[in-house]
């Protein structure tokens, strides 16, 4: 029983191409989260979405573009894709959206713009 | 502006010795502090938290320091085993009550058999 999972868990695509991770949890949480880990190794928060709301847009390009269609699913599309979005994408669900939640994680998904 | 920093990025340990890492914070503002464990190709997972009015908690081989006159936490794990090998990041809630996870960049703990 999966709680967080992603796919898919590897995408290799070229420049300019539009691409979607999905994500789906099956714990019941409010709040869910898409987190980037670039080549430093640094995760870095990008959406939040409480019951299909958006919560936190962290300065993300207009590329990209969150879909949570019921609070257990948040998409993510992104256009137009360049070689600096090459990273993993991790998503993530909490409870609730107060910040002394446990953040529970997905696998994550290796993204590869050649 | 990175609020949250490991400043080592690795550490090597012998099994059954004490593993030691570090976390530094500049924002005041924060009042709780998260650890998470990260194996490759995995998600981070949570592994212990403590809030600003604690200086100290204690989960099994875990224990977890808070210092806030120096805005530094420290995670304890003793005795070390093989199977703590892995990234350990901490984290902060970005001062704000949606949730945001402010990351250090983490720490790549080798326990050596």
């Amino acid at each position: 029983d999966t709680a967080v999972s992603q796919t898919p868990k590897y995408l290799v695509t070229q420049m300019g191409n539009d691409k979607s991770i999905k994500c789906e949890q099956n714990l019941g949480h409010d709040t869910m989260y898409w987190y980037k880990q670039d080549s430093k190794k640094f995760l870095k928060i990008m959406f939040s979405y409480n019951n299909k709301e958006l919560i936190i847009n962290e300065t993300v390009p207009n590329r990209f573009s969150p879909k949570s269609p019921d609070k257990a699913h948040l998409n993510l599309h992104i256009n137009s894709l360049e070689l600096g979005d090459s990273a993993v994408y991790f998503c993530a669900s909490s409870p609730t959206m107060t910040g002394d939640n446990e953040q529970f994680f997905g696998p994550g998904t290796r993204l590869t713009v050649l | 502006d990175q609020q949250v920093k490991q400043n080592s990025p690795s550490l090597s340990v012998q099994e059954g010795r004490i593993s030691i890492l570090n976390c530094d914070y500049t924002n005041s503002m924060f009042d709780y502090f998260l650890w998470y464990k990260k194996y490759p190709a995995e998600g981070p997972t949570f592994l212990i938290s403590i809030s600003s009015i604690k200086d100290k908690n204690e989960d099994g081989r875990f224990t977890v320091f808070l210092n806030k006159s120096a805005k530094h936490l420290s995670l304890h794990i003793v005795p070390s085993q093989p199977g703590d090998s892995a990234v350990y990041f901490c984290a902060a809630p970005g001062g704000t009550s949606y949730g945001k996870l402010t990351f250090g960049q983490g720490t790549i703990l080798t326990v050596h058999p």
